[in-house]
C-alpha cells in the first residue's frame, strides 16, 4: 500500500540551530515528492519538490531536501532556523503522470522554535 | 490577484445542520479540490472537480456533497452535519491534471465545530 511516514510528531530546535524533518515513503514506482509549510492559520504553501534529475532539491526559505531512493525518504533541511519557521510540515508523494488526486499527504510534523 | 479564498473562516453547527462551503479562485484553473485535515492525519482529499460541471469523489467522500456549476467556484456541502466532521476544510486549486508539475494552491482553510 502508499504511504508517507514523517516520524516526529513535534521537534523544537533553538533559532540558529539547524533542522532536519524526517519523510519516508512507501511507493510502488518513482514517485514525485513534495514538501508544504503550514503556518498557524493559513493554508499549505508548497516549499519545494522533487521530480527527477538532481537528488537535492532547492526550496523557497532557505530549505533543501535529499531524495534517496535506496532509503525511500525525503527529508527536508534548513542549515539555520528563524523563529518565522515555527509551523506545522507536510511531505506528500504522488505517481509520475498523474493529478493532484492521487498524492498522499504524511501527518506532518510540527516545528517549535525556541529564541 | 487573490489565489484561493474560502467563506467563512469559521463555523460552528449543531448535529443535523446543513452548511455549504464555498471555495473561489481567480487563477483561471480548471482542477479544484477539497481537503478535510484531523490532527495526525495529514490532508484527505473529499471531493475534487476536473472542469466546470464536473465532480468526483475522493478518498472521505461520505457525508459530503460539491457543485461546480462556474469554473472560479467550488462548493462543499454537508447535509446533516456530524461531530465526526469536526475539521478544518481546504480548498485547493491546480491548472491542469497534466500534472504535478504544475503547483497546487491552497486556501487559508474553513474551521468547523460540530457540537
Amino acid at each position: 500500500a502508499q504511504s508517507v511516514t514523517q516520524p516526529d510528531i513535534h521537534i523544537t530546535v533553538s533559532e540558529g540551530a539547524s533542522l532536519e524533518l524526517r519523510c519516508n515513503y512507501s511507493y510502488g514506482a518513482t514517485p514525485y515528492l513534495f514538501w508544504y509549510v503550514q503556518s498557524p492559520g493559513q493554508g499549505l504553501q508548497l516549499l519545494l519538490k522533487y521530480f527527477s534529475g538532481d537528488t537535492l532539491v532547492q526550496g523557497i526559505k532557505g530549505f533543501e531536501a535529499e531524495f534517496k531512493r535506496s532509503q525511500s525518504s525525503f527529508n527536508l533541511r534548513k542549515p539555520s532556523v528563524h523563529w518565522s519557521d515555527a509551523a506545522e510540515y507536510f511531505c506528500a508523494v504522488g505517481p509520475m503522470k498523474a493529478s493532484y488526486d492521487k498524492v498522499i499527504f504524511g501527518p506532518g510534523t510540527s516545528l517549535s522554535v525556541i529564541p | 490577484n487573490a489565489g484561493v479564498t474560502q467563506t467563512p473562516k469559521f463555523r460552528v453547527l449543531k448535529t443535523g445542520q446543513s452548511m455549504t462551503l464555498l471555495c473561489a479562485q481567480d487563477m483561471n484553473h480548471e482542477y479544484m479540490y477539497w481537503y478535510r485535515q484531523d490532527p495526525g492525519m495529514g490532508l484527505r482529499l473529499i471531493h475534487y472537480s476536473v472542469g466546470e460541471g464536473t465532480t468526483a469523489k475522493g478518498e472521505v467522500p461520505d457525508g459530503y456533497n460539491v457543485s461546480r456549476l462556474k469554473k472560479q467556484n467550488f462548493l462543499l456541502g454537508l447535509e446533516s452535519a456530524a461531530p465526526s466532521q469536526t475539521s478544518v476544510y481546504f480548498c485547493a486549486s491546480s491548472y491542469s491534471a497534466t500534472g504535478l508539475q504544475e503547483t497546487q494552491y491552497f486556501g487559508p482553510g474553513t474551521r468547523l465545530l460540530v457540537l
